[in-house]
């Protein structure tokens, strides 16, 4: 399995631009995580689905930030509009219940600046 | 609620020395304990975990961490520091639901030649 898949790995946009990251799970993962790492607040989760529904969004900053997994094998997260204080590395991690849902297979990220 | 510690922001060993990154945890059942690393420009990846079994977990590349309840604590350990564990270590406790993960502020750790 090629792992966690992230796109793009890097993203530089202007202030008030939309901004789409991508991730694909591994097959057969039903846990997607969205994961945000500044150096000032470390790392924070955003989001997570399971079997493709949302369970808890209460970790996105505010109405600017979307996710959405139309299916089993791909995920989006939107910033619309995007501003600087948005620059991060955000990170997606897909798992599995058989092997326990907390145990996290993290990608490689996508850094993200809004200039 | 939950919450993890990390003791130390940074540390720093010669390479062959042992080394101690430090955790404590906070939670009011029995948690489930995590130590995932990242390199430099690198996704995370999972040392070890702990869910309740042996106290004592051993993980990969020769480290290994050990849950003491009456001290509320997770240290992770290596008897012997490789220039490659250079990183940053995240100490992680998860909630009763098992799915939501809560993260340290991070160690990192510098190996000196």
């Amino acid at each position: 399995d090629a792992g966690v898949i992230q796109s793009p790995r890097h993203e530089v946009t202007e202030m008030g631009q939309e901004v789409t990251l991508r991730c694909k799970p591994i097959s057969g993962h039903d846990y997607l995580f969205w994961y945000r790492q500044t150096m000032m607040r470390g790392l924070e989760l955003l989001i997570y689905f399971n079997n493709n529904v949302p369970i808890d969004d209460s970790g996105m900053p505010e109405d600017r930030f979307s996710a959405k997994m139309p299916n089993a094998s791909f995920s989006t997260l939107k910033i619309q509009p995007s501003e600087p204080r948005d620059s991060a590395v955000y990170f997606c991690a897909s798992s599995t219940r058989v092997t326990g849902a907390n145990v996290l297979t993290f990608g490689a990220g996508s850094r993200l600046t809004v200039l | 609620a939950q919450s993890v510690t990390q003791l130390d922001s940074h540390v720093s060993v010669s390479e062959g020395t042992p080394v101690l990154l430090r955790c404590n945890y906070s939670s009011s059942y029995s948690p489930s304990l995590f130590w995932y690393v990242q390199h430099p420009n690198k996704g995370l990846q999972l040392l070890l975990k702990y869910t309740s079994a042996a106290t004592l977990v051993k993980g990969i590349n020769g480290f290994e961490a050990e849950f003491k309840k009456s001290e509320t604590s997770f240290h992770l350990t290596k008897p012997s520091a490789h220039m490659s564990d250079a990183a940053e270590y995240f100490c992680v406790v998860s909630d009763r639901s098992g799915f939501k993960t809560i993260f340290g502020a991070g160690t990192r750790l510098f190996v000196k030649a």
